[in-house]
């Protein structure tokens, strides 16, 4: 009963540099959610994505930041050109249903550092 | 501008006392409010849901929610020094795609 798997865990990337986070969702869930989260702060949202589709992506800075969810394979939230404020962790959540109906379940986050 | 307004806490509680934790919104439309507990370096789990009016009993906790004075809140009963957290509220607005989450509130139980 696997729940929402990220990876990696820990990300290291030099300025200009890409970023690559992956994120399955649990079994039977369709709806994918990433946030970001700095040190004391809470949880930014950034975009919401059902299969192939991008439902929201109002939080997703318009620039060096991308997001799929293929119909097969992990989700992929892409940063490329990576500059030292991008260093925060990156939560991805899942859902069987859309926001309205139901909860979040979070995955173990990656810790992106910028050097 | 919709928001989640949470106090930053610190929130000190004696052992054995119960932690009551606050939670405003702005959208009066709101209408699916989640309760999260965050430890440090680790990723947010979920209490509890609440999505009518009035109390959800779960365990030692227990979730409050007036929709006319959009405010929810998260009683805990025998608080316990393992519920030292970050406890973040989160609310989905009719209409909206996604969930926002409060910044949180620093619980400390004071063994």
């Amino acid at each position: 009963n696997a729940g929402v798997m990220q990876n990696p865990r820990h990300l290291v990337r030099r300025r200009g540099q890409e970023a690559r986070l992956r994120c399955s969702p649990m079994k039977g869930h369709s709806h994918v959610y990433w946030y970001r989260q700095l040190p004391e702060e809470g949880l930014k949202f950034m975009v919401y994505l059902q299969k192939e589709n991008i439902i929201d992506e109002s939080g997703m800075p318009k620039e060096r930041f991308s997001a799929e969810f293929p119909k097969e394979g992990p989700s992929i939230l892409r940063i490329q050109q990576v500059v030292r404020g991008d260093s925060a962790a990156y939560f991805c959540a899942s859902s069987p249903q859309g926001p309205k109906n139901s909860p979040l379940h979070f995955g173990n986050g990656t810790r992106l550092t910028v050097t | 501008q919709k928001e989640v307004e949470q106090n930053s806490g610190p929130l000190s509680v004696p052992e054995g006392a119960i932690a009551s934790l606050n939670c405003t919104y702005s959208d009066r439309v709101s209408q699916s409010f989640f309760w999260y507990r965050q430890y440090s370096g680790k990723s947010p789990e979920l209490i509890m849901s609440i999505y009518s009016n009035g109390d959800k009993e779960d365990g030692r906790f227990t979730a409050q929610l007036n929709k006319a004075s959009q405010y929810v809140s998260l009683l805990i009963r025998d608080s316990q020094p393992s519920d030292s957290a970050t406890y973040l509220c989160a609310v989905n607005i009719e209409g909206d795609d996604k969930i926002i989450f409060g910044k949180g509130t620093r619980l400390h139980i004071l063994p």
